[in-house]
This record gives structure tokens, sequence and C-alpha cells, in this order.
């Protein structure tokens, strides 16, 4: 199985901050990747996929780069609602896996 | 507007056999892959399984002795049967649309989620 790991797990910043979040792959896994976004109690919501393919509605201070093995996702300027724990995931091969979660906090 | 709504019994006790149903509305099921997916807090998020409209099936391996998936499409349906539960198996329970062409894949919309518990 392809293992994908996140860092950091927790993250606390400010409104207005710029952070990144990276995930990193066991294998290459070319450019099979999407970052989600998840709120307490509700269903992951898609935000980036094939890495840096901004999903529609999705505002633009999101951000995503990366292939093969190393992998970032970008919020150029914290909002109050991106406060949540976000997850990368890859289809290069089967079985699909997710990586453990970042949870962002406000600091 | 696609749209998926599952059931199923949300308390079971060990050895019994966990069985949710999916049903899409808003959308054709042919060319999507539909798929299991479960979220427990030791575990995180893991992807169970998936099938598509001609009836072809990919499980996790660790899942895929204890698993089935079926689908019904004159009712847009889909459904999950994982047998033989522990506590282990308690999780919420995601039923999503998997759409897969080239490089684009991705997971959306998904369900509201069904939180099963394993109990004695």
């Amino acid at each position: 199985d392809i293992q994908l790991t996140q860092s950091p797990p927790f993250l606390s910043a400010s409104v207005g901050d710029r952070v990144h979040i990276a995930c990193r792959a066991s294998q290459g896994i070319s450019i099979y990747l999407d970052w989600y976004q998840q709120k307490p109690g509700k269903d992951p919501k898609l935000l980036i996929h094939d890495a840096s393919t901004l999903q529609s509605g999705v505002p633009s201070r999101f951000s995503g780069s990366g292939s093969g093995t190393e992998f970032t996702l970008t919020i150029s300027s914290l909002q109050p609602e991106d406060f949540a724990t976000y997850y990368c995931q890859q289809f290069n091969s089967y079985p699909i896996t997710f990586g453990q979660g970042t949870r962002l906090e406000i600091k | 507007q696609v749209q998926l709504q599952q059931w199923g019994a949300g308390l079971l006790k060990p050895s019994e056999t966990l069985s949710l149903t999916c049903a899409v509305h808003g959308a054709s099921f042919s060319d999507y892959h539909w798929t299991w997916i479960r979220q427990s807090p030791g575990k995180g998020l893991e992807w169970i399984g998936e099938i598509i409209q001609s009836g072809t099936t990919n499980y996790n391996p660790s899942l895929e002795s204890r698993l089935t998936i079926s689908v019904d499409t004159s009712r847009n349906q889909f459904s999950l049967k994982l047998g033989s539960v522990t506590a282990a198996d308690t999780a919420v329970y995601y039923c999503a649309r998997r759409y897969s062409y080239g490089y684009d894949n991705w997971f959306d919309p998904w369900s509201q989620g069904t939180l099963v518990t394993v109990s004695s």
C-alpha cells in the first residue's frame, strides 16, 4: 500500500496567515493526489484534484503543488472558515489511501 | 445536483453483518466508480472499496475477505455488506462518487455519513 504522511499533524495559525501543509508519499504517485477539507460532523469536501487543479467553487486562496512523492497544500490568507482538518489522498494505485490529516486550529 | 442518500443499521453486535445502502439522485450511474469509505478516530479515513455499473469491484485487501459491494442499477443504488464485525469496525461510513478519467480522479459528492457502532 502507498502510505501518505502529512506534516504537521497539528497547526496553529491566525486569520490572515499563509500556511503550508505537506503530504509525502511512500512511492511516486505522479499527480494522482487530491486534497480535502473536513469540518466537525461533516463529510469531507474536495478542494484540489490532480495535485494542483482547484475544484470549481473553491476560493482561490487555496492552491496545491507537487508531483512524485512531495506535495503541498497552501492557504494564502487564512479565513475564519478555513479552520478544519485537511487530508491528502492518492489514486495512483489500489488500495486508495489517505493521509492521517492535519488539524488547523486558531491561534 | 447530485446527492447521495444512505441508510442502514447503526448498532450491531460482534459477529453480525454490517449492511448499508446508498441511493444516487441526480446522476447517471454509468461512468463513475461508486465507493464506500469509513472514518474512525483510530484510523482516520479508510477506503473500503468501489463498484462500477458493470458490477466490477475493487476492494481494500484488508477487508476483502469479509466484504461485498453490489449494485442495483434499476434503482440507482449500491450496497455494502461487511461480515463478522468487531469493535474495530466502529466508524462513520460514507458513500461517495468517484470520477476517474486520466489524471482526473476525485471523490465528490459524499453522503452525510452513518455512524455504525459495534458493541455487545
